[in-house]
């Protein structure tokens, strides 16, 4: 089955404790990007890359790292997480970039940093 | 970036209604998206439209692109409890894809 998996859903964490949410996918798509969701402001991009190797900053980096060693995995890295970095991250994938082509979301995963 | 604005923000109506969500921007682009999120998922495909004037439909939804192709709608007649979700407009500006913020749609039974 085709899909993007996120790892953990859910997570509570202290602020400047160090943590990493990983995202899979297994349809073999270049485009990798995560988001976060807040109400009222949608889905913000944070980070993306495009291919192995190859990442670029989104609207709202700040405070977040990601690396594409292989094409399958994206993970999101807090350094030092903070209260503001509370919210619904989404990773997701898809061929390539455009509004052309279908992006496939994993479920979610709900960071409260206290 | 592209401001892509949706509204209604929120929309409760009885089940059997129709309704029509509208996602605007100022500025142009090659095609429009239209995802629906259900709570506890991601946020899932429903149309692409790329065509200015272009007009799509799925079952019950009615997808439109203006001409200028600067604004989007979704018409859902006879609304079912199993449309309830949040309705995402979305729009590729460079190498990032652009969402709108969304309308929270409830149909009641």
């Amino acid at each position: 089955e085709a899909q993007v998996t996120q790892n953990p859903r859910y997570l509570i964490t202290v602020t400047g404790k160090k943590l990493t949410v990983t995202c899979s996918q297994n349809m073999n798509h270049e485009y990798m990007s995560w988001y976060r969701q807040d109400p009222g402001l949608g889905l913000r991009q944070i980070y993306y890359s495009m291919n192995v190797e190859v990442t670029d900053k989104g609207d709202v980096p700040e405070g977040y790292k990601v690396s594409r060693k292989e094409k399958r995995n994206f993970p999101l890295i807090l350094e030092s997480p903070s209260p503001n970095q509370t919210s619904l991250y989404f990773c997701a994938s898809s061929y390539f970039l455009g509004a052309r082509t279908e992006a496939f979301f994993g479920q979610g995963t709900r960071l409260t940093v206290v | 970036t592209q401001l892509l604005e949706q509204s209604p923000q929120f929309l409760s109506i009885q089940e059997g209604e129709n309704l029509t969500v509208y996602c605007n921007s100022s500025s142009v682009f090659s095609s429009l998206q239209w995802y629906r999120q259900e709570p506890g998922e991601g946020p899932v495909l429903l149309v692409t439209v790329v065509t200015g004037g272009e007009v799509k439909k799925l079952k019950r939804l009615t997808f439109q692109f203006g001409d200028a192709r600067k604004d989007s709608s979704l018409h859902i007649t006879a609304a079912q409890p199993g449309d309830t979700g949040l309705y995402l407009c979305a729009g590729a500006e460079g190498n990032k894809l652009v969402f709108g913020a969304g309308t929270i749609l409830r149909v009641k039974s």
